[in-house]
């Protein structure tokens, strides 16, 4: 069964910081989605990444995966209050009826 | 385009009553997804759908849950009897072409209360 883990699961960080957050996953997969979601809101698609050594970037957010090692990592650069948010990895399984099963959220909270 | 719609967006219910929570997908859109997220077991996959066809159920918690697409635009989740336990937000979800790099969008959840 494929189990997706984040840490930290809560990140509380000044303006202007740098810090990652890293998603593991148990079995292979190569397909790995990043979501945010504001309080009370709908999650918002951030990052779809397909391969192995695949990088997005999109403003202060760069994600990025390892197949190999299971690990995909979202890196915020110098952030700012409007990043306060959760952010969820969600990565699908293989074989059989795929699924996209999410981690428990990582809740950034950006303090000025 | 609209994204995904659904309704009602929030309900409260008495525990037995039936519940029935309803999604349009984006229009074009052949993979359909149905979540449940709480604060205890986060997000959960319910169903999802694959042309209208029901692909894998093994989430949905128990016999008193259903979901159905009649049409590629229309999908319905269905509690009957309703309970406490099962207050949480709903949310639909849908993508072209299931998981295939393709982007899968949200739509803004229905948010059920059972008292």
């Amino acid at each position: 069964e494929l189990k997706v883990e984040q840490n930290p699961l809560f990140l509380s960080m000044q303006e202007g910081k740098n810090y990652t957050i890293y998603c593991n996953y148990s079995t292979t997969s190569d397909r790995l989605y990043w979501y945010r979601q504001d309080p009370g809101k709908s999650l918002e698609s951030l990052f779809v990444l397909l391969s192995n050594g695949a990088v997005k970037q999109e403003g202060r957010l760069m994600a990025s995966l390892d197949t190999k090692a299971r690990l995909s990592t979202l890196h915020i650069t110098a952030a700012v209050h409007d990043l306060s948010a959760t952010y969820f990895c969600a990565v699908v399984t293989q074989g059989g009826s795929e699924k996209l099963v999410f981690g428990k959220g990582t809740k950034l909270t950006v303090n000025p | 385009d609209a994204g995904v719609i659904q309704s009602p967006r929030h309900e409260v219910t008495e525990m037995g009553q039936e519940v029935t929570l309803r999604c349009k997908p984006i229009s074009g859109h052949n993979s359909l997804f149905w979540y449940r997220q709480t604060m205890m077991r986060g997000l959960e996959l319910l169903i999802y759908f694959n042309n209208n066809v029901p692909i894998d159920d093994s989430g949905m918690p128990e016999d008193r849950f259903s979901a159905k697409m009649p049409n590629a635009s229309f999908s319905t989740l269905k509690i009957q009897p309703s309970e406490p336990r099962d207050s949480a937000v709903y949310f639909c979800a849908s993508s072209l072409d299931r998981y295939y790099g393709n982007t899968i969008y949200f739509g803004e959840g229905s948010w059920l209360t059972v008292v």
